[in-house]
């Protein structure tokens, strides 16, 4: 089943935080993300695999709820670069149906 | 690095042909997906292999089929091409090392197939 994201598209000025959330009916072994610039294929970002856990870079960074249903990722101080398509995926390897993400100067 | 390769960046076929949509991948995974991504609706997964000769129905398997004669290659099968097949297809690989696929996958560049 896939996971649900939201929001669907988002756009952002150059140097603000943006937040793209993904959820599951139910608890996930691990959870993906992926983005995908445009006319380019999905690269991995990085992967949760434990409820409570934070990782990633310093602007860009994720979170897996304790219960394992819910995922978000934390675009923080955003660059032109950010722009792109950002989806979760689940250890089934099901995609949401990604997030549409637009940086402007 | 890892490489896929898809056969074809773009392809344009009638409706009722037989289409062949090819990826190769380098890296000897075992696991290969193909995909197909279409806007609003996100990447959906037709088929997948765990091995060769193996294969799995994904989420939309209907009006395809598939073939992994060897490791390093998947093929997508469209028997009657039909217009509401036209989208992206994106192939994917990845590194099987036990149960709860932990491995990131790998993207192939895509085939856009347009059927008229």
């Amino acid at each position: 089943q896939q996971p649900v994201q939201s929001p669907q598209a988002v756009i952002l000025r150059e140097g603000e935080d943006a937040v793209i959330n993904c959820s599951s009916s139910k608890a996930l072994y691990s959870v993906h993300w992926y983005r995908q610039k445009h006319g380019e294929a999905p690269v991995f970002l990085m992967i949760l695999l434990k409820g409570g856990e934070q990782k990633g870079h310093e602007k860009i960074s994720a979170s897996f709820n304790e219960k394992k249903q819910q995922s978000s990722l934390y675009l923080t101080a955003s660059q032109l670069s950010y722009s792109g398509t950002y989806f979760c995926g689940t250890e089934d390897m099901r995609f949401g149906a990604g997030t549409r993400l637009t940086v402007k100067p | 690095d890892v490489k896929v390769t898809q056969s074809s960046r773009y392809l344009v076929k009638r409706t009722g042909e037989k289409v062949f949509l090819e990826c190769v991948q380098d890296m000897d995974h075992e696991n290969m997906f193909w995909y197909r991504q279409d806007p609003g609706l996100g990447l959906r997964l037709i088929y997948f292999s765990y091995d060769v000769k193996m294969k799995e129905k994904g989420d939309i398997p209907e009006g395809y089929s598939v073939s992994r004669e060897k490791k390093e290659r998947f093929s997508l099968i469209l028997e009657s091409a039909s217009t509401n097949q036209t989208s992206m297809y994106l192939c994917a690989t990845k590194l099987f090392t036990g149960t709860g696929g932990y491995n990131e996958q790998f993207f192939g560049p895509g085939t856009r197939l347009t059927v008229l």
